[in-house]
């Protein structure tokens, strides 16, 4: 089975504080994602990466980055957390673009 | 670029009625993915249809894609309280990411 870890289910900030998320995969997949989901706006992508190293903005980068020094790692980055970013945060990962993408639990932040 | 549209945003059901949720591509895409996300949940993979005109079937869902590539849609026939949850379609037109609708949410009344 496919696993896709997150490294916390809950996370409270500071407005202006840095933010790291990371997520893990197991399953020796090329492809992860970093979304966003608000309620009424479904899923929106902030990052991909198809590659170690490798990183392309999706729809709504600002305010984010990315990291992928490993095949198995993915974390996003919030540089100065702002209230706006409070969300949901999921991370996905998949072999080949055209295939399954396993989500994670997902990442719940709140930004004060 | 892509838009992927999907209604209704929200359904609410008597259980055992039916329900459907379709799905529009503003392009011709290579596939088209359904997930499933249970409340307080992630979404789960359910199905991905390749061919024009591809119709498959889990239980009592029934899973359509148009002809032209551009629409799908999913049925669930005699919906159950285990059937709540938000269901979104997702696209991609050859190596580009999948672009998800933003999912119909459906509540089953017991």
């Amino acid at each position: 089975d496919v696993k896709v870890t997150q490294s916390s289910r809950y996370l409270v900030k500071r407005t202006g504080e840095k933010v790291f998320l990371e997520c893990v995969q197991d399953m020796d997949h090329e492809n992860m994602f970093w979304y966003r989901q608000d309620p009424g706006l479904g899923l929106r992508l902030i990052y991909f990466s198809y590659d170690v190293k490798m990183k392309e903005k999706g729809d709504i980068p600002e305010g984010y980055s990315v990291s992928r020094e490993k095949k198995e790692r993915f974390s996003l980055i919030l540089e100065s957390a702002s209230t706006n970013q409070t969300s949901m945060y999921l991370c996905a990962s998949k072999k080949e673009v055209q295939e399954t993408q396993y989500f994670g639990p997902g990442t719940r932040l709140l930004v004060l | 670029g892509q838009q992927v549209m999907q209604i209704p945003q929200y359904q609410h059901v008597q259980e055992g009625e039916d329900f459907t949720t379709y799905c529009n591509s503003s392009t011709t895409l290579s596939n088209i993915q359904w997930y499933k996300q249970r409340p307080g949940g992630h979404p789960v993979f359910l199905i991905q249809l390749v061919k024009s005109g591809e119709v498959k079937k889990q239980k009592r869902l029934t899973f359509q894609f148009g002809e032209a590539k551009k629409n799908s849609s999913l049925h669930i026939t005699a919906t159950q309280t285990t059937d709540v949850g938000t269901y979104f379609c997702a696209g991609n037109s050859g190596n580009t990411p999948l672009v998800f609708g933003k999912g119909t949410r459906l509540s089953v009344i017991a």
